[in-house]
């Protein structure tokens, strides 16, 4: 069974530093493609980051470009998010998912498993 | 910027009523790389469609997607209780940007 379990989430104060985690099991990490989405309180999905299968190719929305970075280490199974700089609307639910492709998006089949989410707040 | 916008925000039905949700894009989708979620209160999303109108596995047949270019269609046809939910679209991969649709949130009465 595939499954992907965030930790890392907690209150932070503005203009800090949080690193969240992913951890996956059930199936072959270092062949797929790894995303985080986030979702802030009663809002909808906003994608933010993801990375191939061998790192060579990494992409960033614009919301969190330069202050976030994505990285993962396949021997240990995990996909990790550094996120630096936070502010107030950074507070959200964040998700990995994975996309069934080692490279983003080339099978054209979305995320097709996701984890339950780690919550971050970012208040003073 | 590529933006998806979602209508009706809202949907209210009955059971066994179709329900028709539709997805437009301010740029043209490559490849029809347009997938649509499902997500209940509390819960993560689901992968339901992807490449428009591919179904995602264990999904059932009412189920079925649309659409190429910049309009998408995602379409229950005789919905259930539990079809209950926010449903989101989400492109993936055009101009090397992934983005969702802001959500249809639909009721049954």
């Amino acid at each position: 069974e595939v499954q992907l379990v965030e930790s890392g989430g907690g209150l932070v104060k503005p203009g800090g530093s949080l690193r969240l985690s992913c951890t996956a099991s059930g199936f072959t990490f270092s062949s797929y493609s790894m995303n985080w989405v986030r979702q802030a309180p009663g809002k909808g999905l906003e994608w933010l980051s993801c990375i191939s299968s061998t790192v060579s190719q990494v992409y960033y929305a614009g919301s969190v470009k330069g202050r976030f970075t994505i990285s993962r280490d396949n021997a240990r199974k995990s996909l990790y998010l550094q996120m630096n700089s936070l502010r107030g609307e950074d507070t959200a639910v964040y998700f990995c998912a994975r996309d069934p492709s080692s490279v983003p998006a080339a099978r054209g089949a979305g995320f097709d498993s996701w984890g339950q989410g780690t919550l971050v707040t970012v208040s003073s | 910027e590529f933006v998806l916008t979602q209508s009706p925000g809202t949907l209210s039905l009955s059971p066994g009523e179709r329900a028709t949700l539709s997805c437009r894009a301010s740029q043209r989708i490559s490849s029809n790389f347009l997938a649509w979620y499902q997500q209940k209160p509390g819960q993560t999303p689901r992968l339901l469609m992807y490449g428009a109108s591919s179904r995602a596995t264990g999904i059932p047949d009412r189920f079925s997607g649309s659409g190429s270019g910049t309009d998408f269609t995602l379409t229950i046809s005789r919905l259930e209780p539990e079809d209950s939910a926010v449903y989101y679209c989400h492109q993936y991969g055009s101009a090397l940007t992934w983005t969702f649709g802001q959500g249809t949130k639909v009721e049954i009465k």
